[in-house]
């Protein structure tokens, strides 16, 4: 996807050890955004950042933290792994507060993440 | 209950057929709907947004409309190639309980067949 990489693509962990993804944007964007997806859920908001070390929690934040040291990058840091953390992680950029008209979601294309 | 309830939860069409699909809401106030287009293993893309004060909204082959008086909007895709064959995820967003969200659907899952 143009703009945003994920990385790494796929990776297995073990329960119990700390795992950090990461989300690159050459955008500019203000916004980025970790979001989990699982079967037969919607995309669930995990943690968001508006800016330079500016981040604040979504709905599902437990288990999760993040940081953003420069405008290109977001990181999600799984401090100790937990099966229940097996999912897909998308990363998001917007220029704009997503939920307001004109500013749409740009998403990476995911991180496979496998707790065993 | 979901607050962004698609159906069907999966779709098997012919190539060249038409269909649509739905997804209903439970926001208000209401600020905008999207739909986007997810490939297996990629991202979704966006594919129409709308407003409360919109009702329809095309992008090509594909159709959005809205009724913002029952929480209904339909995306209609026409003449369905193969390549249409991905998932298809309705976000709302807007005031709901807790404060202003945006809410993804689970999607639905459309399989073309040649």
């Amino acid at each position: 996807d143009a703009g945003i990489t994920q990385s790494p693509r796929h990776k297995v962990t073990e329960t119990g050890t700390p795992v950090t993804l990461r989300c690159h944007q050459t955008e500019n964007h203000r916004y980025m955004y970790w979001y989990r997806q699982d079967p037969g859920h919607g995309l669930r908001l995990i943690h968001y950042s508006y800016g330079v070390k500016d981040t604040d929690k979504g709905e599902v934040s437990d288990g999760y933290s993040v940081s953003r040291s420069k405008t290109e990058d977001f990181l999600l840091t799984l401090e100790s792994a937990t099966s229940s953390q097996t999912s897909v992680y998308f990363c998001a950029i917007s220029e704009g507060m997503a939920p307001l008209r004109d500013y749409g979601y740009t998403f990476g294309s995911g991180t496979r993440l496998t707790v065993v | 209950k979901n607050q962004v309830e698609q159906s069907p939860q999966s779709l098997i069409i012919l190539e060249g057929k038409n269909c649509t699909l739905q997804c209903n809401y439970t926001v208000s106030p209401f600020s905008n709907l999207r739909w986007y287009k997810q490939d297996t293993g990629r991202g979704p893309v966006s594919l129409t947004i709308m407003t409360f004060s919109e009702n329809t909204k095309s992008n090509g082959r594909y159709t959005a409309t809205l009724d913002a008086d029952t929480k209904q909007s339909s995306l209609h895709i026409t003449a369905s190639q193969l390549s249409d064959s991905a998932s298809y995820i309705c976000v709302v967003s807007g005031m709901y309980t807790g404060g202003f969200k945006t809410i993804f659907g689970a999607g639905t899952r459309l399989f073309v067949k040649a």
